[in-house]
């Protein structure tokens, strides 16, 4: 079946501007994640929702950051001002927790590039 | 917190070895662990994953055991082959959120 889908796979903003980028997890998955992870480095964890209602959003750097997941499928995580830290993949990944495993799915990133 | 950590950043391994990638964890209440592989321009893919209840358990060709006296996980890939060239990672989760460590990234010489 299909995987986790995120799209664009890359997007180039200026300083500044916002941006918007989506993920389309697995059908069915309940829970859904979002990870930020800069070159070299392992993903870290920005928020999780569980169905529509978002349980963590401890690791969201800054209040510029924002993840939506209105009706539990789709989810958008908005970046408003974006800085040259903000570089960097950002990552969605899904599960269906209560079977015999609690593994996450990832998609193929977002790659974020901030000039 | 909690901090994650491999203890090698690269290993290189002669194809047909076996390859042994090691991690340390710090928080005591991690309660499952995954060891994903994630290859140059792709997300993580699960390898194979354990529950604190467990100290070892095997897939094909991989094996995880986990030693929580010592908060030490390794992972164990049998007659490595070129395929599995990329960089791995462990993952723990000591409540809702996954940590990841910094990622071994192995390379397997024909």
């Amino acid at each position: 079946g299909a995987g986790v889908s995120q799209s664009p796979r890359y997007k180039v903003a200026k300083r500044g501007q916002d941006v918007a980028l989506r993920c389309d997890p697995i059908s069915g998955h309940v829970s859904l994640f979002w990870y930020q992870q800069a070159l070299g480095q392992g993903p870290e964890f920005l928020t999780y929702f569980q169905n529509e209602a978002q349980l963590d959003k401890s690791g969201l750097p800054s209040d510029r950051f924002f993840a939506e997941r209105p009706e539990g499928s789709v989810s958008t995580l908005k970046i408003q001002r974006t800085q040259q830290e903000d570089s960097a993949v950002y990552l969605c990944a899904s599960s269906k927790p209560g079977g015999d495993t609690d593994t996450q799915y990832f998609g193929p990133g977002t790659r974020l590039t901030v000039l | 917190g909690e901090s994650v950590g491999l203890h090698l950043p690269t290993l290189s391994v002669q194809e047909g070895d076996n390859s042994i990638i090691n991690c340390a964890y710090s928080n005591s209440a991690s309660d499952y662990f995954i060891w994903y592989k994630q290859e140059s321009g792709k997300g993580p893919q699960f390898i194979i994953d354990i529950r604190s209840n467990m100290d070892k358990r095997q897939g094909q060709r991989v094996t995880v055991l986990l030693n929580k006296t010592v908060k030490h996980l390794s992972l164990q890939i049998a007659a490595t082959q070129p395929g599995d060239s990329a960089v791995y990672f462990c993952s723990n989760r000591p409540g809702n959120q996954f940590y990841f460590g910094t990622g071994t990234s192995l390379t397997v010489i024909p």
